[in-house]
């Protein structure tokens, strides 16, 4: 059963560096094909893909965010991390992970972790 | 970068009325790469639909989805009470990978 959780700070200052982590079981990393995404929500608003980082390390990025956006995975954890640097107001969303495998669909979400970005 | 534009914003129905979907895409692109999102508040993404056409594991087959090229669209045959939700595509055949922007399906 493949199940993902995402964990990190709720609330982040404008200008502050998120750090949010991907943590999940059901699959691994290493295997191949097998990718991990993050997704983001602002509130009342549309689904926005961010970042993918596949099992070889390949790592794709949403060109609108790519300067501020670093995903790493660690396979020992069965972790995925994602940084965002500069946090503003309008980054303020559900941020989603999601399990990928052969170049398909997001399959499998994780709950989504509601951060705030506010003085 | 591929931009899916869905319609309506809102679609007003009753139970057991048909919903009909539409998802269009900037540029045309592979079927195989489309797929359709049921969301609810509060919680995350379900997989519909995906190769445009094909019903993920355990969705009713009241829900169908067609469509090539820069046409796609979701049909939900008879409302049901628990299908008045947030429905979203995607296409996830080239980087960036992208959603349409949603159709809400409201009770009228």
């Amino acid at each position: 059963q493949i199940t993902l959780k995402e964990s990190g700070p709720t609330l982040v200052k404008p200008t502050q560096t998120l750090t949010l982590t991907c943590t999940f079981s059901g699959f691994t990393l290493s295997t191949s094909g097998v990718g991990v995404g993050w997704i983001r929500q602002p509130p009342g608003k549309a689904l926005e893909w961010l970042a993918l980082i596949y099992w070889d390390d390949d790592k794709r990025y949403s060109p609108s965010l790519k300067s501020r956006l670093t995903v790493t995975k660690d396979t020992s954890k069965n972790q995925v991390v994602l940084t965002m640097t500069n946090m503003d107001p309008v980054d303020t969303a559900t941020y989603y992970c999601a399990h990928r495998y052969n170049w398909n669909y997001f399959d499998y979400w994780g709950q989504g972790t509601l951060v705030t970005v506010s003085s | 970068e591929i931009v899916l534009t869905q319609s309506p914003g809102t679609l007003s129905l009753s139970p057991g009325e048909r919903a009909t979907l539409s998802c269009r895409a900037s540029q045309s692109f592979s079927s195989s790469y489309l797929a359709w999102y049921q969301q609810k508040p509060g919680q995350a993404p379900r997989l519909l639909i995906y190769g445009a056409s094909s019903r993920a594991t355990g969705i009713p087959d009241r829900f169908s989805g067609s469509g090539s090229g820069t046409d796609f669209t979701l049909t939900i045959s008879r409302l049901e009470p628990e299908d008045f939700a947030v429905y979203y595509c995607h296409q996830y055949g080239s980087s960036p990978f992208t959603f349409g922007g949603g159709t809400k399906v409201e009770i009228k």
